[in-house]
This record gives structure tokens, C-alpha cells and sequence, in this order.
């Protein structure tokens, strides 16, 4: 799990406070995705970035802010969340090759965030 | 748009027995079929896809799955499981079609091997 890192492993924050998730990919790719993962139900998809543009925001909340500054390294701003944010936020990447569907996309460890 | 089912929550095996963990699919397009296993803690990794070609798709670990475009299915198998295949498995489904489209997952299936 080398390919794609993610800090930190664990979170815990108060809902007024302010934190950030960070991603970061070694394998050259050139998209970079966030997923929300919460028991029993399927991986959310919630922003996904290709050559570093923003594609596609599948109606987060704003209290979850997504910055990509380049290819490799993605983060997750979070700010007055909600108890039920509580998840494993998972990173992924993959080589887009052009929008052919095909490629596989590589998760990292995931940050497992708890909110009070 | 596209989706994915994995009708068991939970598939319990023998270590030495043969493994089928069921996925079914529904799409507009072609399918873009992906299998990921998860362990405790761990972030979610790739063991194989079928995007053309063979129906029988080779993947990691000794595991393979079988594209039926009859059925719609996509499921995954070992003919030998090993106490460390124990995980949880996730099916997902892309539709082949142009422009962006995203990966769907299903909600997992939890494969217990017993020594």
C-alpha cells in the first residue's frame, strides 16, 4: 500500500473544529478520488479530480472541501462536521486514459474520522 | 445508471474448499467489471477486472472471476480458500460508455474461512 498514502490513519475532532485529510499517490496517475465509506452501505464517491481539475462533486456537503495543488496530492478540508460524518474516508487513484472507463483505481489505508 | 449487487452479506467456507462470492450487474452500456478486496484497516485493493476478451478473467492471490453477459453476472472464486482469504469483497461496475463515468460498488460481501 505504498502506491497510495494517507494521513492521518486516525481522526478525532469536535464538530466546530477544523481538520484536514491528506492524500498523496506515487504512482504517477493523473486522476485522484475521495470516497466516503460508512457500515453497510455501499463507497460513496464524493469529488474526483482529473489532471488536477475538479470533474466531478457528487453533492457533498460545503462542510467538506476538496484541494488538489497537483497530480500527486489530494486533501480533504473538513470544518463544522456532523456526528454523522463519522466514516473511513478512502483516497484513490488511477491513470485516466482519457475518460475509456478502464482504468483501475488504487486505494489507500483510509483515514477513519470519528466526530464528537 | 449503473449498479451492482452482492446478495450475500456473508459467505462462510472450509479452508481447502472452493469459494464463490456473487456479484450481479446492470448497466446501459458495456460492462466494466472490477473485483476489490479489503482487509481489517486496511484500504481497498485490487485483485482483477474484466473489461474485453475472455470471460474468465485471472486475477491475485489465486482468484478469478467468470463475466456472464446472460446473467449479468460477475462472480468471484477460488478453487482452494485459504483463513487468510477471509475479508470483506466488494463487486463494481463501470459503464463503458463515453465521458466520465463513475465506478459503482456494491455494498460488500464478508468471505469467513474456517481452518
Amino acid at each position: 500500500e505504498t502506491g497510495v498514502t494517507q494521513t492521518p490513519r486516525h481522526l478525532v475532532m469536535g464538530m466546530t473544529n477544523k481538520k484536514s485529510l491528506k492524500c498523496e499517490q506515487h504512482l504517477g496517475h493523473n486522476a485522484m478520488y475521495w470516497y466516503k465509506q460508512s457500515a453497510k452501505k455501499p463507497l460513496e464517491l464524493m469529488f474526483v479530480y482529473n489532471f488536477k481539475e475538479q470533474t466531478e462533486n457528487n453533492s457533498v456537503p460545503s462542510r467538506f472541501s476538496p484541494e488538489c495543488p497537483n497530480s500527486s496530492h489530494l486533501f480533504l478540508h473538513l470544518h463544522t462536521l456532523q456526528p454523522e460524518d463519522s466514516a473511513l474516508y478512502l483516497c484513490a487513484s488511477s491513470q485516466d486514459g482519457g475518460g475509456a472507463g478502464t482504468d483501475t483505481q488504487y486505494f489507500g489505508p483510509g483515514t477513519r474520522l470519528t466526530v464528537l | 445508471a449503473q449498479s451492482v449487487a452482492q446478495p450475500e452479506d456473508q459467505v462462510n467456507v472450509a479452508e481447502g474448499n472452493p469459494l464463490t462470492v456473487k456479484c450481479t450487474y446492470s448497466v446501459s452500456g458495456n460492462p466494466y467489471l472490477f473485483w476489490y478486496v479489503q482487509y481489517p484497516n486496511r484500504g481497498l485493493q485490487f485483485l482483477l477486472k474484466y473489461i474485453t476478451g475472455d470471460n474468465l478473467v485471472k486475477g491475485s492471490y489465486g482468484f478469478e472471476a467468470e463475466f456472464n453477459k446472460s446473467q449479468t453476472s460477475f462472480h468471484l472464486k477460488k478453487p482452494s480458500a485459504l483463513v487468510s482469504d477471509s475479508a470483506l469483497y466488494f463487486c463494481a461496475v463501470r459503464d463503458g460508455g463515453t465521458g466520465f463515468q463513475k465506478l459503482v460498488f456494491g455494498t460488500g460481501t464478508r468471505l469467513l474461512v474456517s481452518p
